[in-house]
């Protein structure tokens, strides 16, 4: 198993420009969520879904899209970047019986001139 | 609302010291869970510890330990005889959902292991 996987690990965008941060997962997990990591604010829930078709927004979803249209897959799209979008993003997916704890890829770190 | 305090921001210690990392929480939940994760200088997020709100039993698993204290709403992480490998950014979590789906992190605490 894979695991959680997420592309690309670094990524410079200049304000306005739109992308998609990509994430698999290859557990057949139910469960997925979006998480940013701000230098001393922990990690803050953008997006979740807890099942292929079902999406919902977490703490701090302004400025982010999600859909899921497989188990495996979770992208999480920025519209329009914004320099206050530069953090590191983190993919998790966790299963409702099956896990102890949500299972993370290894990160995406963006910054936004 | 569901809330998680670590207070200490950084802690520096000598290799072999003991120290203990704070974890205060909040939530109106009786089910609920919480998690230790550690994060080293890589940058990964390994998992260290869940402990659900029923079980309120201390954990040892090596030089690593829980005191769990629902009537403080505290769960503080004990690492014992420190090593410079513990040095690392550890942050406490809380979910009403068994495996950490929608978890609330803390701030984190950066740890300093001194040789």
């Amino acid at each position: 198993n894979a695991g959680v996987t997420q592309t690309p690990k670094f990524q410079v965008l200049k304000t306005g420009q739109s992308m998609t941060l990509q994430c698999a997962q290859d557990m057949n997990h139910e469960y997925m969520s979006w998480y940013r990591q701000d230098p001393g604010m922990g990690l803050r829930l953008i997006h979740y879904s807890v099942g292929a078709g079902i999406t919902d927004q977490g703490e701090v979803p302004n400025g982010y899209n999600v859909s899921r249209s497989t188990t495996e897959d979770f992208p999480l799209r920025l519209l329009s970047a914004a320099p206050s979008q530069t953090s590191v993003y983190f993919c998790a997916s966790s299963s409702l019986i099956l896990t102890d704890t949500q299972y993370f890829g290894p990160g995406t770190r963006l910054t936004v001139l | 609302a569901q809330k998680v305090t670590q207070a200490q921001t950084e802690i520096s210690v000598v290799e072999k010291e003991d120290v203990t990392l704070d974890c205060v929480y909040e939530t109106r939940d009786t089910t609920y869970y919480l998690f230790w994760y550690k994060q080293p200088p890589s940058g990964e997020l390994v998992f260290l510890i869940r402990r659900n709100s029923f079980d309120e039993q201390n954990e040892i698993s090596g030089r690593y330990s829980w005191n769990f204290q629902k009537s403080t709403s505290s769960f503080n992480f004990t690492i014992t005889a420190s090593q410079v490998v513990d040095s690392a950014v550890y942050f406490c979590a809380l979910s009403e959902d068994t495996g950490g789906f929608k978890t609330i992190f803390g701030a984190g605490t950066r740890l300093f292991v001194k040789a």
